[in-house]
């Protein structure tokens, strides 16, 4: 079945680690997103990709690396530069053509100790 | 700009009420409307979407019409149920070439046996 998958579904992370997130679909999409989610808040967007080899910031993108060297696998890192990490972290990818409607991920939970 | 305003939540309701989540937007052209929603732990579902004026989305039970003259995308089912507990999100983007959602901050809807 197609989809997106994410990994770990839990993270916990001492202060000052960098930690890396992974994303990947097999729906042949060719953008992907990276959003986080605080409780009872809405998605924010902290990077995006159109193409590989390509990415954009999003709303929020300091303190967060990416990168897009396949089509199906966009890893974010949150690096020790992101003050306040702790928060939902949601992946989704679209395809072209299909106004903007876009398939998410189940999510990794990232606690800061 | 571009912009969404969600009803704020939490909408308690019994099983069998009548449910409305009201979703009015700011947008330049022509934007589409979705709805999405998010269970407890879980990513985000596209639940439906509608791509012009007066075009009605319509999924599991759940409508929602796009009003263009009260720029509104309000959403609606005739009877909730327990299952139907969950965060719901209403989201805009504007143009097919234009990769970004604008996301409402999400109304959470608890329902009551």
């Amino acid at each position: 079945d197609g989809g997106i998958t994410q990994s770990p579904k839990y993270l916990f992370r001492k202060e000052g680690q960098n930690v890396t997130l992974s994303c990947e679909q097999n729906l042949n999409h060719d953008a992907m997103y990276w959003y986080r989610q605080d409780p009872g808040q809405g998605l924010r967007l902290i990077y995006y990709s159109q193409i590989v080899n390509d990415f954009q910031k999003g709303d929020i993108a300091e303190g967060y690396s990416v990168s897009r060297e396949k089509k199906e696998s966009f890893p974010l890192t949150v690096t020790s530069a992101q003050k306040n990490p702790t928060a939902f972290y949601l992946c989704a990818s679209e395809t072209s053509g299909s106004y903007n409607e876009q398939f998410f991920g189940p999510g990794t939970r990232l606690t800061v100790l | 700009g571009n912009s969404v305003t969600q009803m704020e939540g939490p909408v308690t309701l019994s099983e069998e009420a009548f449910l409305t989540i009201n979703c009015t937007y700011t947008a330049t052209g022509y934007p589409s409307l979705f709805w999405y929603v998010q269970y407890p732990g879980e990513g985000l579902q596209l639940l439906l979407k509608a791509t012009k004026a007066d075009d009605k989305g319509s999924n599991k039970g759940f409508e929602a019409t796009y009003r263009k003259e009260t720029t509104s995308f309000h959403l609606e089912k005739g009877s909730v149920q327990v299952s139907d507990s969950a965060v719901y999100f209403c989201a805009l983007s504007v143009g097919e070439s234009n990769y970004q959602l604008i996301w409402g901050a999400g109304t959470k809807l608890i329902i009551k046996p």
